[in-house]
């Protein structure tokens, strides 16, 4: 079982509809968890982070987590043509006295004008 | 505040010769990261250093790569010699901890990246 999993997609939805992105991840012990969005030829960009168990909101952005279940979701609001991108879920799991943040391959995004 | 910074950010080269990449965290984070992104991937940890010393190597193909980051600041990753399945770009990210224990908060910022490619 791969640590860190998400549909690569393509995930394909129209303009103003909802987009959800979802993660599943394999080390229970694991407690924070990352989405990064990534253009085409740049670099991961931090969109949100989230803790505990539930909803977080950010403007359109809303992570959901359920830590019984080891899954953790990414909801976009009202989608835009500039939210095409890729997604990637980050979980930052306690290896050791260490933390390591393993991604999962990532989730392309597309929303169609 | 200033992000990270990595240079160069393009690079090509033909396999088996040598290449070195240079990252400059954000000012005051103590961890620094090196990590590998194939096309297609999500990225992969090669090195992780907590001030000057390693934390986590690991992933890294210690057979040709190697990485220092003197003075706890900068930090050169080398790959010698280069192999056509070392085309990626590599990533480098820091991030300051607050806190400790389960309850820490560790957020990493990534620079923009080297595009390798190994002819």
């Amino acid at each position: 079982q791969k640590e860190v999993e998400q549909n690569s997609g393509p995930l394909s939805v129209p303009e103003g509809a909802i987009a959800s992105l979802n993660c599943t991840y394999s080390d229970r012990g694991s407690q924070s968890f990352f989405w990064y969005r990534q253009y085409s030829g740049k670099s991961p960009e931090l969109i949100m982070f989230i803790y505990s168990n539930g909803d977080k909101e950010d403007g359109r952005f809303t992570a959901q987590l359920n830590k019984a279940s080891q899954y953790v979701s990414l909801l976009i609001r009202d989608s835009q043509p500039s939210d095409s991108a890729t997604y990637l879920c980050a979980v930052n799991m306690v290896k050791g006295s260490n933390y390591k943040l393993t991604f999962g391959k990532g989730t392309l995004l597309t929303v169609n004008p | 505040e200033a992000g990270v910074a990595q240079s160069p950010r393009y690079k090509i080269i033909e396999k088996r010769q040598s290449v070195a990449f240079w990252c400059n965290p954000i000012s005051g984070h103590a961890t620094l990261y090196w990590y590998q992104q194939i096309l297609g991937q999500g990225p992969k940890l090669l090195i992780q250093f907590q001030n000057n010393g390693v934390v986590d190597d690991s992933q890294l193909p210690k057979d040709r790569f190697s990485a220092e980051r003197l003075k706890g600041v900068d930090s050169t990753l080398k790959i010698q010699p280069a192999k056509l399945e070392d085309s990626a770009v590599y990533l480098c990210a820091s991030s300051l901890q607050v806190g400790s224990g389960v309850g820490a908060k560790n957020i990493q910022y990534f620079g923009a990246g080297t595009r390798l490619s190994v002819l």
